[in-house]
């Protein structure tokens, strides 16, 4: 069936450094990739997205990577800020299908 | 601000007390989502409307009764709840009911059932 799941539940990095929150997913099927942030008392808010036809997308500070032969999803951020602090999820979507199913979330520390 | 508001964003309700979750969305979107979102697990998808017409029950229990009076407005009635219904329910919106579609959430309520 369908799962999303994440390597780590938590992680902490460096205030600079570079940050790497990874993600399994289990159906093949699965065409199109979202990674949401959620700030404590907040709704999940949108990242970056990928459809299955790329292996690579890059936004502000943050790059997604999709390896479809592991079933493999990754976010990238670089230069990690204080405001980076969340937990990040990654979802998926089968197409035609009317919804995401989430991953677990991994909770990102920023140390100063 | 993501365009979709919720209220009450805090709630606290007896197992035999009959309460509502409003959300509305400002974004000029037809679909809408309610999830449930409890400590240690996944988000979950309750139910979906596109087009006001709901597409998607995920086997919630009759406990949970949405409504959706046009595109812009969702609601959760509530009545005889359990304990092991706390947890923070968000509301979604996107353009259309597809999975591909970006869905922009609310805040959340934060239920706590006594």
């Amino acid at each position: 069936g369908e799962s999303v799941g994440l390597h780590l539940p938590t992680l902490s990095v460096q205030e600079g450094d570079n940050s790497i929150i990874n993600c399994a997913y289990s159906n093949s099927a699965s065409d199109y990739f979202i990674w949401y942030k959620q700030e404590s008392g907040k709704g999940p808010q949108f990242i970056i997205d990928i459809r299955s036809n790329m292996d690579k997308r890059q936004g502000q500070r943050v790059t997604v990577l999709l390896n479809k032969t592991v079933k493999h999803l990754s976010l990238q951020i670089a230069a990690t800020q204080p405001g980076d602090s969340a937990v990040y999820f990654c979802a998926e979507s089968i197409q035609g299908a009317q919804k995401l199913v989430f991953g677990q979330g991994t909770r990102l520390t920023i140390n100063p | 601000e993501t365009g979709v508001t919720q209220t009450p964003r805090h709630l606290v309700m007896g197992m035999t007390n009959k309460k509502s979750l409003k959300c509305e969305q400002h974004l000029g979107h037809n679909a809408m989502y309610w999830y449930k979102q409890s400590a240690k697990k996944p988000l979950e998808l309750m139910f979906v409307y596109n087009f006001k017409e709901q597409t998607e029950n995920n086997s919630v229990p009759s406990r949970f009764s949405p409504e959706c009076p046009n595109s812009s407005h969702l609601f959760l009635h509530l009545h005889t709840l359990q304990p092991e219904d706390s947890a923070l329910y968000l509301c979604a919106s996107s353009h259309s009911g597809r999975g591909t579609d970006t869905q922009y959430f609310g805040p959340g309520t934060r239920l706590t059932v006594l």
